[in-house]
């Protein structure tokens, strides 16, 4: 099945600690994108990528890095720098064309503890 | 710049009633909007989309919706609710410039489904 897979489902970490949150696809798409979600509100979009070893930065990217190494692949780091990183993190990808609907995972619940 | 507003944060519906989720958007290029669906602690599901064709868009589960330019509306509709459409839905636009795909949220309304 195609399709797109986030792992964990659910994930704890300490605070002052980096995470890396996985994020991979089979759909062949170009483009991948990272979201973040906190209660009550709706996404807002951490960094993207449309092409492989290519990422610009989105409207919240302080204190998250990423990769693009592999065209299927798009891993997200929290590192300690961010300061309240405890949400709902979801990854989704897209073909290329402005007009195409983005495909999501599952999510990543992340926590700080 | 763009932008979309869901007008209602909460919408109470009993099973068998119509439904109606409000949606405004701003943009000064001829948009994409789209309509998502997210189940608690699940990833975004694409319920549909408009992208310049017919003004009624008709998507999955019994649900679609009228872009309106005049009224920059795009209300999200479905005749008669069922148990399983509780979920939280999200009114999206994408710039019809943009070369990135850039995606603007609004911030969603929950349905609720009473029996």
């Amino acid at each position: 099945d195609g399709g797109i897979t986030q792992s964990p489902k659910y994930l704890f970490r300490k605070e002052g600690q980096n995470v890396t949150l996985s994020c991979e696809q089979n759909l062949n798409h170009d483009a991948m994108y990272w979201y973040r979600q906190d209660p009550g509100q709706g996404l807002r979009l951490i960094y993207y990528s449309q092409i492989v070893n290519d990422f610009q930065k989105g409207d919240i990217a302080e204190g998250y890095s990423v990769s693009r190494e592999k065209k299927e692949s798009f891993p997200l780091t929290v590192t300690s720098a961010q300061k309240n990183p405890t949400a709902f993190y979801l990854c989704a990808s897209s073909s290329r064309g402005t007009r195409n609907e983005q495909f999501f995972g599952p999510g990543t619940r992340l926590t700080v503890l | 710049a763009q932008s979309v507003t869901q007008l209602d944060s909460h919408v109470s519906v009993s099973e068998g009633t119509p439904v109606l989720l409000r949606c405004n958007y701003s943009s000064s290029y001829s948009p994409s909007l789209f309509w998502y669906v997210q189940h608690p602690n699940k990833g975004l599901q694409l319920l549909l989309k408009y992208t310049s064709a017919a003004t009624l868009v008709k998507g999955i589960n019994g649900f679609e919706a009228e872009f309106k330019k005049s009224e920059t509306s795009f209300h999200l509709t479905k005749p008669s609710a069922h148990m399983s459409d509780a979920a939280e839905y999200f009114c999206v636009v994408m710039h019809g410039s943009s070369n990135t795909g850039k995606l603007i949220f609004g911030q969603g309304t929950t349905l609720q489904v009473k029996p």
